[in-house]
């Protein structure tokens, strides 16, 4: 089975502050995406990084970038110059390129706080 | 543009009442996804279609009945809600169900939030 794990349910940080989020996974698979999504109290889920598995680079966008651990089955989400804006959840998955099942599976979700 | 667009944004109907979800999406995906979320929890996932054909239905009950008209367009018609229905529902898209490596990256509309009394 797949499983996603997020273990901190809530995180708070200041403003303009760097926060990191931890996620692992546990997969058989050797090709699969992974994704961060961004939900705020808008509740739209926002894509806001993603990281194919046979890339060595880590993926980077804008303040957000990953930190990919292929061998310890880690995908942390960094954070820098937290904005007000970032607060929401923020939920890690998991997908399979080939074959096999092709739902995403979710972790918990870490509730993020940026605190001003 | 990766718009994925829901209506109603919210909804409340009786548990003898029938209404319908909306989706829809150009951005040429060929796969589309009904999530139910729960407050605080990761979305479930409810039903998959791929080229308007439905591929997963995930053990979700008949009062629940998705419809995927054309590629561009997914209802969900409810009828005989219960309480416990209450939630947001979310759509999503991706590319292709096989094929394209982003196959199946996938990218969610803003939900309509469903309240059954």
């Amino acid at each position: 089975a797949q499983t996603v794990t997020q273990s901190q349910p809530e995180m708070s940080v200041q403003e303009a502050e760097t926060v990191t989020l931890s996620c692992t996974y546990d997969t058989s698979e050797n090709n699969y995406y992974l994704f961060w999504y961004k939900q705020p109290p808008s509740r739209q889920m926002i894509l806001v990084i993603r990281q194919e598995a046979y890339k060595q680079q880590n993926a980077t966008e804008n303040r957000f970038s990953v930190n990919f651990q292929k061998a310890a089955k880690s995908f942390s989400l960094k954070i820098s110059d937290s904005q007000l804006g970032d607060t929401a959840m923020y939920f890690c998955a998991f997908i399979p390129t080939q074959g096999g099942s092709e739902k995403l599976v979710f972790g918990k979700g870490t509730k993020l706080t940026v605190n001003p | 543009d990766t718009e994925v667009t829901q209506t109603p944004k919210h909804l409340v109907m009786g548990m003898t009442n029938k209404k319908s979800l909306k989706c829809e999406q150009h951005m040429g995906h060929r796969a589309m996804y009904w999530y139910k979320q729960k407050a605080k929890k990761p979305p479930e996932l409810m039903f998959v279609y791929s080229y308007e054909k439905l591929s997963i239905n995930e053990s979700v009950p008949s009062r629940f009945s998705p419809e995927c008209p054309n590629s561009s367009l997914l209802n969900l018609h409810l009828h005989a809600l219960q309480p416990e229905d209450s939630a947001l529902y979310l759509c999503a898209s991706s590319l292709h169900w096989a094929g394209s490596l982003a196959k199946n990256i996938q990218y969610f509309g803003a939900g309509t939030r469903l309240s059954v009394l």
